[in-house]
């Protein structure tokens, strides 16, 4: 069981360049997150959904679009990369449907903006 | 977040101490989860709580979360290098939502 995988695990951009990062899940989740960490600064949620083809804004969406097409896939993505977007990324997962469930995390993104 | 404020930001014990790490609600949580992550690595989920009042423990970590549910607390005891990390809560306030909000993060060392 994968559980969630993201990828890449590392990427380097220059200003300006585009990218996507992807977040698979296999558990049947309804809910996925994207976070952002940097030091200091805990993990501050960038967007999430709720279900499949459902986004919403968390507190720091600016700069960054999200997609949910398919209810195992949350896209991130970057339109034109700034250097302070530089951080580690991680996405996660969760049933949010019973009590006493966890929200899974993937293994994070570590993007580097030039 | 500033909904979510965890104290203190940053701690260091010697061995064998206990040491207690406070999370703090701005509104009333539906769920309130802790996480710990050691450096440069994943998220491990700890513990998750809902209920006014209520209290778990994993080996030496104890969690509670006080009865008005806005304020809890992760005590460790006798603490032990393996314990160092960062310590992350996280929050759930509206069952509707399902938006799960973190705060800062306390950094934990632990001296042998």
């Amino acid at each position: 069981n994968a559980g969630v995988t993201q990828t890449p695990k590392f990427r380097v951009l220059k200003t300006g360049q585009s990218m996507t990062l992807l977040c698979a899940q296999d558990m049947n989740h309804e809910y996925m997150y994207w976070y952002r960490q940097d030091p200091g600064m805990g993990l501050r949620l960038i967007h999430y959904s709720v279900g499949e083809g459902t986004t919403a804004k968390g507190e720091v969406p600016d700069g960054y679009n999200v997609s949910r097409l398919k209810k195992q896939n949350f896209l991130l993505g970057l339109e034109s990369a700034a250097p302070s977007q530089t951080s580690v990324y991680f996405c996660a997962s969760s049933w949010w449907a019973t009590k006493n469930t966890e929200a899974f995390f993937g293994q994070g993104t570590r993007l580097t903006v030039v | 977040s500033q909904e979510l404020e965890q104290s203190p930001q940053s701690l260091i014990v010697q061995e064998g101490k206990n040491l207690t790490i406070n999370c703090t609600s701005s509104k009333t949580l539906y769920g309130l989860y802790w996480y710990k992550q050691k450096y440069g690595e994943g998220l491990i989920f700890l513990m998750m709580l809902q209920k006014g009042g209520e209290e778990k423990s994993h080996e030496k970590i104890t969690a509670k979360l006080d009865e008005k549910k806005q304020q809890s607390s992760l005590h460790i005891t006798a603490s032990q290098p393996s314990h160092a990390g960062i310590y992350l809560c996280g929050a759930v306030h509206s069952s509707n939502t399902g938006k799960l909000i973190f705060g800062q993060g306390t950094t934990l060392q632990v001296k042998p």
